[in-house]
């Protein structure tokens, strides 16, 4: 089955303790993204990556990191999380016109 | 700049036809995307457009005109299970920067 997945689903945490979102697609696409929803505001790309060892800036990328090591994983790391990223995250893959969303976590930063 | 409008909500009777608007002012633009997210869940992928005309997909049919900045979704037939968020999102360049709406709330009555 053509999924992308996510971990933690949930998570509470306190400020400056670094964390790390995984993200995993099983059906081989170059693209990946991460996005940010928020009450009022919508969807906002955080970062997006073309693929292995390609990613760039979305709309907004302060206090979050990427990596794509591997065509299938593109983790979120927030290295000092503050109240401010406290939102609803989703990973996206997409390819041939398509894109796939993962579940979502639920991040609460006190 | 970026900037993508759709109404915030509209209401519908099960049965009816919908059309859900979208109009967006954007740079480099390079496909046009409709997504279905209920709440609390992830969006689900509905239709791409990339050049002018209309794209059918069962019940579900999307518009696009590049030269007015300007797409719908056009729902028929419509079910209690379609109430829902309808996002509309622009990608622009050759990457995979993707903006997004602010969508639409789609509630069908009995």
């Amino acid at each position: 089955e053509a999924q992308v997945t996510q971990n933690p689903r949930y998570l509470i945490t306190v400020t400056g303790k670094k964390l790390t979102v995984t993200c995993s697609q099983n059906m081989n696409h170059e693209y990946m993204s991460w996005y940010r929803q928020d009450p009022g505001l919508g969807l906002r790309q955080i970062y997006y990556s073309m693929n292995v060892e390609v990613t760039d800036k979305g709309d907004v990328p302060e206090g979050y990191k990427v990596s794509r090591k591997e065509k299938r994983n593109f983790p979120l790391i927030l290295e000092s999380p503050s109240p401010n990223q406290t939102s609803l995250y989703f990973c996206a893959s997409s390819g041939e016109g398509k894109g796939f969303f993962g579940p979502g976590t639920r991040l609460t930063v006190l | 700049g970026q900037n993508i409008d759709q109404p915030t909500e509209m209401t519908a009777t099960e049965g009816a036809i919908v059309q859900i608007n979208c109009t967006y002012q954007t740079s480099g633009f390079n496909g046009l995307f409709w997504y279905q997210q209920h709440a609390g869940e992830a969006p689900t992928f509905l239709s791409y457009n990339v050049l002018d005309g209309l794209e059918e997909k069962g019940r579900f049919s999307s518009f696009l005109s590049r030269s007015k900045g300007y797409s719908y979704l056009l729902l028929k037939e419509l079910q209690m299970k379609d109430s829902a968020s309808y996002l509309c999102a622009v990608r622009e360049g050759y990457g995979q920067n993707f903006v997004f709406g602010p969508g639409t709330r789609l509630s069908v009555l009995p």
